[in-house]
């Protein structure tokens, strides 16, 4: 099975904080993904990555930047937090091409 | 850039019935349309998926419909039972993007 873990279920950061979510996925996909889920929202994408060192800007990439040193592993950064980042993020992996998303659990951050 | 729009953004039904959910995309280069379930607390998990060269494609009381001329594709559930109960999301997209998803459809089964 593949899977997608993303290093906390829950972070309560101040704001201001440089905050780092990591993701570590298990079957060499090219693809990683980053997204924010918000009520009503529905899944909006961060940032996404088809290969090491590379990466292209979504649909609110304002506020993050990202980082994929290895295949398997992709991070998203919150430079200085703020409130309006309090949210839930889902990191996910696919293969090259359009095809299935494979999601982690997600990361649900509240930002105080 | 693609834009999904879904519809309804809620949608109760009594056990047994039908539920039927249903997107639209802007992009006629997209050719890959997934449907996701997202139960509380779990990431989405794809339930189905469709290619644009493909018109329909069923998996037990699932069935995905799609009408390129139009660009809109349909979410189809028969037979509901509660634990269908959960929140669907619709996403397009083509090679060398990301899927881009609707807004979500929270589906309540009554018994």
């Amino acid at each position: 099975d593949v899977k997608v873990t993303q290093s906390s279920r829950y972070l309560v950061k101040r704001t201001g904080e440089k905050v780092f979510l990591e993701c570590v996925q298990d079957m060499d996909h090219e693809n990683m993904f980053w997204y924010r889920q918000d009520p009503g929202l529905g899944l909006r994408l961060i940032y996404f990555s088809y290969d090491v060192k590379m990466k292209e800007k979504g649909d609110i990439p304002e506020g993050y930047s990202v980082s994929r040193e290895k295949k398997e592993r992709f991070s998203l950064i919150l430079e200085s937090a703020s409130t309006n980042q309090t949210s839930m993020y889902l990191c996910a992996s696919g293969l090259l091409g359009a095809t299935e998303a494979f999601f982690g659990q997600g990361t649900r951050l509240t930002v105080v | 850039g693609e834009n999904v729009e879904q519809h309804p953004s809620t949608l109760s039904v009594q056990e047994g019935d039908s539920a039927v959910i249903k997107c639209t995309y802007s992009d006629s280069a997209s050719n890959y349309f997934p449907w996701y379930k997202q139960e509380l607390g779990k990431g989405p998990q794809l339930i189905i998926d469709i290619r644009s060269n493909v018109g329909e494609k069923k998996d037990q009381r699932i069935a995905v419909t799609l009408n390129k001329t139009a660009k809109h594709f349909s979410l189809h559930i028969t037979e509901t039972q509660p634990e269908d109960s959960a929140v669907y999301f619709c996403a397009a997209n083509q090679a060398g993007t990301a899927l881009i998803f609707g807004k979500g459809t929270t589906l309540s089964v009554s018994s």
